[in-house]
């Protein structure tokens, strides 16, 4: 029973679109993020959500927006995408917002062309 | 510079062999976070520690808080262990991560 699921695995899609990938965990935990991981490998922190509010947002243009319609859930929509929004975006979740181990979805490989 | 460094940024190695990967950080911190990131581009949490040192079977981290230093140890290295190794610390309520450490254990 998967415990941090994204959909869609893959995306490709043109520049100018808009798309939204999903993100659901059965943990019971309150804290979600979104991570994303570039050409070099190298995570970044996007968002963070604890019981549905926003407690993280790292610069990130506002074009990407996150929503969390219930704490196991927390989608990334992206607006007009740019071909440097090519990425591995990954989903997590911990229990709460303190020091507790994170658990990562799969990632969702987008490619923007 | 990165806030968070690890080292060596590639790692070779013969199965059996005792493998080191270290990591250093330059901001204050609550915890740290010692990933593996697959082949296949999961990732997994392998330790959180904030002070000390933790084992899981053949894997064992340490950190030393003074230093800003930590490094995760494989003992009896494996082929299945082949990842990359990410070192993650925990500061102002979100993670950093280093560049990682691609590990490679040849039988």
């Amino acid at each position: 029973d998967t415990a941090v699921s994204q959909t869609p695995k893959y995306l490709v899609t043109q520049m100018g679109n808009d798309k939204s990938i999903k993100c659901e965990q059965n943990l019971g935990h309150d804290t979600m993020y979104w991570y994303k991981q570039d050409s070099k490998k190298f995570l970044k922190i996007m968002f963070s959500y604890n019981n549905k509010e926003l407690i993280i947002n790292e610069t990130v243009p506002n074009r990407f927006s996150p929503k969390s319609p219930d704490k196991a859930h927390l989608n990334l929509h992206i607006n007009s995408l740019e071909l440097g929004d090519s990425a591995v975006y990954f989903c997590a979740s911990s229990h709460s917002t303190g020091d507790y181990e994170q658990y990562f979805g799969p990632g969702t490989r987008l490619t923007v062309t | 510079k990165n806030e968070v460094e690890q080292s060596p940024q590639n790692l070779t190695a013969q199965e059996g062999e005792f493998i080191t990967i270290n990591c250093s950080y330059s901001v204050g911190i609550s915890a740290l976070h010692w990933l593996q990131q697959h082949p296949g581009g999961g990732i997994v949490s392998l330790f959180m520690l904030s002070s000390g040192k933790k084992k899981h079977g053949r894997l064992i981290a340490t950190i030393n808080i003074q230093e800003k230093h930590s490094s995760l140890h494989i003992t009896a290295s494996h082929p299945r262990d082949s990842a990359v190794y990410i070192c993650a610390v925990r500061s102002s309520g979100k993670l950093i991560f280093g560049t990682g450490t691609r590990l490679q254990v040849f039988p």
